[in-house]
């Protein structure tokens, strides 16, 4: 079944402990993203990587860290979370390098930083 | 600046009625927009594309129409269900600049039975 995938689903951790959430498809998809989602601000773009070992910023992206070191995962990286970065994390992938294309997005993360 | 706007508010309506969702732009010339659906706790997925030189979209019992006069796109369901009841984001993408579209915030539609 074609898919992204994320983990964990859940997570609760304290200020400041490094933590890494992963994402991976198998669609074979060049790009992918990460977003976030919180009440009233809808969803926000973190990341983006146009292929392997290509990555660019999003709207938002202090305090995280992405790589793509493979096609298929894409984590994402929070150095030292912060209250603030409590949130609903999506990752998506598409296909080629059409923007039209569209975007599969993940079951999401839900984060709360203490 | 430049703004999406969808009504925060909730649409309720009744089973088998049109359900018409609305997203409004400000000081964008869009290249697309996507129309999103998103149920609670999970990922958007994707229901329609409509370019700017395009009027209407169809896709079974969904619509989109895209007035760039007006800087509106209406999202239709047709005989609606309760199943249909969800979110949905509309997407933005401008010609030129960010590669990335840009989301609403999304309206919450409620179908009762």
């Amino acid at each position: 079944e074609a898919q992204v995938t994320q983990n964990p689903r859940y997570l609760i951790t304290v200020t400041g402990k490094k933590l890494t959430v992963t994402c991976s498809q198998n669609m074979n998809h060049e790009y992918m993203s990460w977003y976030r989602q919180d009440p009233g601000l809808g969803l926000r773009q973190i990341y983006y990587s146009m292929n392997v070992e290509v990555t660019d910023k999003g709207d938002v992206p202090e305090g995280y860290k992405v790589s793509r070191k493979e096609k298929r995962n894409f984590p994402l990286i929070l150095e030292s979370p912060s209250p603030n970065q409590t949130s609903l994390y999506f990752c998506a992938s598409r296909a080629g390098s059409s923007s039209y294309n569209e975007q599969f997005f993940g079951p999401g993360t839900r984060l709360t930083v203490l | 600046s430049q703004k999406i706007e969808q009504n925060s508010e909730a649409l309720n309506i009744q089973e088998g009625k049109t359900a018409t969702l609305t997203c409004n732009y400000t000081n964008y010339s869009p290249a697309y927009l996507q129309w999103y659906r998103q149920d609670p706790g999970r990922g958007p997925v994707f229901l329609l594309l409509i370019r700017e030189n395009e009027k209407e979209k169809r896709k079974e019992r969904l619509k989109v129409t895209f007035d760039t006069t007006l800087k509106q796109s209406l999202f239709h369901i047709t005989a609606s269900q309760p199943a249909d009841s969800a979110t949905y984001l509309c997407a933005l993408k401008a010609s030129g600049g960010s590669y990335i579209p840009t989301f609403g915030r999304g309206t919450s539609l409620i179908v009762h039975p």
